[in-house]
């Protein structure tokens, strides 16, 4: 069975910065893109961007780009966010899924105030 | 970046009934649209890829058609289980970008 599950949220002050993970498993994670979608409280989804399954590219929505970091450990099946320099825009779920959005996790809630 | 229009933004609609949502490009997407179900509280799911590819595990009620700017999705017989959002997506370029969503709700 395939498996993405986000862990790491929770309440962040603004200004600080947080680093989400993904951990996969029923699948050859190493074989596949790998992609994160926020969706801010009763908004739409927004696509933050991807990393191939090398690392060598990554493609991020360009608002973005300054502050959010993507990596991958494929030794240990694992995504990561890393957002900095967080504000109350951030505030959202954040879901992993696989580049194809064929697979998603149950998303993280990232809540951002003082 | 391309901007996904989706219409409408809720539809109301009875069990057994035919319905089509609709989404709309910015500019010619070939065909790289795929749809996703997101019903409260879950993860968005994939329900049909490349305009009318279904995604294994979903009903054969839904289908997808469309070129060029425009796509639909069609439920050919809704289900109370159908309730939810349903947003589109473009692949085309990059980045990425979702429609904004039609809600669908039981009259």
């Amino acid at each position: 069975e395939v498996k993405l599950v986000e862990s790491g949220g929770g309440l962040v002050q603004p200004g600080r910065s947080l680093k989400l993970s993904c951990i996969a498993s029923g699948f050859s994670f190493d074989d596949y893109w790998m992609a994160w979608v926020r969706q801010a409280p009763g908004k739409g989804l927004e696509w933050i961007g991807e990393i191939s399954q090398d690392s060598s590219t990554i493609n991020y929505t360009p608002p973005l780009k300054d502050k959010f970091t993507f990596s991958r450990d494929n030794a240990q099946n694992s995504l990561y966010l890393q957002m900095s320099k967080v504000g109350s825009e951030d505030t959202a779920i954040y879901y992993c899924a696989t580049g194809s959005f064929d697979y998603w996790g149950q998303g993280v809630m990232v809540t951002v105030s003082s | 970046d391309i901007q996904m229009t989706q219409s409408p933004s809720v539809l109301s609609a009875s069990v057994g009934e035919r319905v089509t949502l609709s989404c709309r490009a910015s500019q010619n997407i070939n065909k790289y649209l795929d749809w996703y179900q997101q019903r409260l509280g879950e993860a968005p799911k994939l329900l049909i890829y490349n305009t009318n590819n279904f995604h294994t595990g979903n009903p054969s009620r839904f289908s997808g058609s469309g070129s060029g700017t425009d796509y639909t999705l069609t439920i050919s017989s809704l289900q109370p289980e159908d309730v939810a959002t349903y947003f589109c997506l473009q692949r085309n370029s990059w980045p990425r970008t979702f429609g904004s969503g039609t809600k669908l709700e039981l009259k």
